[in-house]
C-alpha cells in the first residue's frame, strides 16, 4: 500500500512568517494531492488540491506544489495569521474510486 | 449545493451497549461514503467505506460494522461497545476521485 510520511510533526512560527509542510509518498500512480486543515475539535476541511498534470497551484494565501519525480508534494503558507493555527494532513490517492492514504498530520502553531 | 449531516454530536455509552451513527449527504449522486476514527492525536484511520448501495469494504477488523441501505445513507454500528471504541468518527464523501468533505464528526466516549 502507499506509504505517506509528514515533515515536520509540529511547526512554530511566529505570526507573518511563511510556512513549509511537506508530505512524502511511495505510490508512482498517485494522481491527486490534497490538503487538509483541521482545528481543534472540528472536522477537517479539503483547503487546497492539485493533480498530477500540474506542478503548483495557489488561492491566496496557500499554496501546493508537486514534484512527481521525487513523490513529495508541499504546502506553503504565506503571511501566516493565529487562525492558521491546526493541524494539516496530505492524503495523496489514486485511481478513481479515490481512497487516500493520510499523513499523520502536522501541528503548525502561530505565535501572536 | 452537497450537504451531509452526521449525528448524534456526542455520544456517551457504557461498555457492551449497541452503537448506532447515521450520516446522509444531500445534492449528490451515488457518491462514496467513508468511516473514519480519529483517536487521541491525530490519526486518521479509515474503517469502511461504500462505492454502491449494499457494498461495503472493511478496513480494520473490529468489533463494528457499516451499512449502506440507501444511496446516500451510510450507517456505523456495533452490538457491543469496548472501551477501545472511543474516538471521533467522521463521515465522509466523494465524487469522481476528489476530495473528502467531511461530517461535522460524533465524539463518542465508552465508559
Amino acid at each position: 500500500g502507499e506509504n505517506v510520511e509528514q515533515h515536520p510533526s509540529t511547526l512554530s512560527v511566529q505570526e507573518g512568517d511563511s510556512a513549509v509542510i511537506k508530505c512524502t509518498y511511495s505510490d508512482s500512480a498517485s494522481n491527486y494531492f490534497p490538503w487538509y486543515k483541521q482545528e481543534l475539535g472540528k472536522r477537517p476541511q479539503l483547503i487546497i488540491d492539485i493533480r498530477s498534470n500540474v506542478g503548483e497551484k495557489k488561492d491566496q494565501r496557500i499554496a501546493v506544489t508537486l514534484n512527481k519525480t521525487a513523490k513529495h508534494f508541499s504546502l506553503h503558507i504565506t503571511e501566516t495569521q493565529p487562525e492558521d493555527s491546526a493541524v494539516y494532513f496530505c492524503a495523496p490517492a489514486s485511481g478513481g474510486s479515490y481512497i487516500p492514504t493520510f499523513g499523520r498530520g502536522t501541528s503548525l502553531i502561530v505565535h501572536p | 449545493s452537497q450537504t451531509i449531516h452526521q449525528w448524534p454530536a456526542t455520544l456517551v455509552q457504557p461498555v457492551g451497549s449497541p452503537l448506532s451513527l447515521e450520516c446522509t449527504v444531500e445534492g449528490t449522486s451515488n457518491p462514496n461514503l467513508y468511516w473514519y476514527r480519529q483517536a487521541a492525536g491525530r490519526g486518521l484511520q479509515l474503517l469502511f467505506y461504500s462505492v454502491g448501495i449494499g457494498q461495503i469494504s472493511s478496513e480494520v477488523p473490529q468489533n463494528l460494522s457499516a451499512s449502506r441501505p440507501q444511496d446516500r445513507q451510510f450507517i456505523l454500528s456495533s452490538k457491543k461497545l469496548l472501551l477501545s471504541d472511543s474516538g471521533f468518527y467522521l463521515c465522509a464523501w466523494s465524487v469522481g476521485g476528489s476530495g473528502y468533505t467531511f461530517g461535522s464528526g460524533t465524539r463518542l466516549t465508552v465508559v
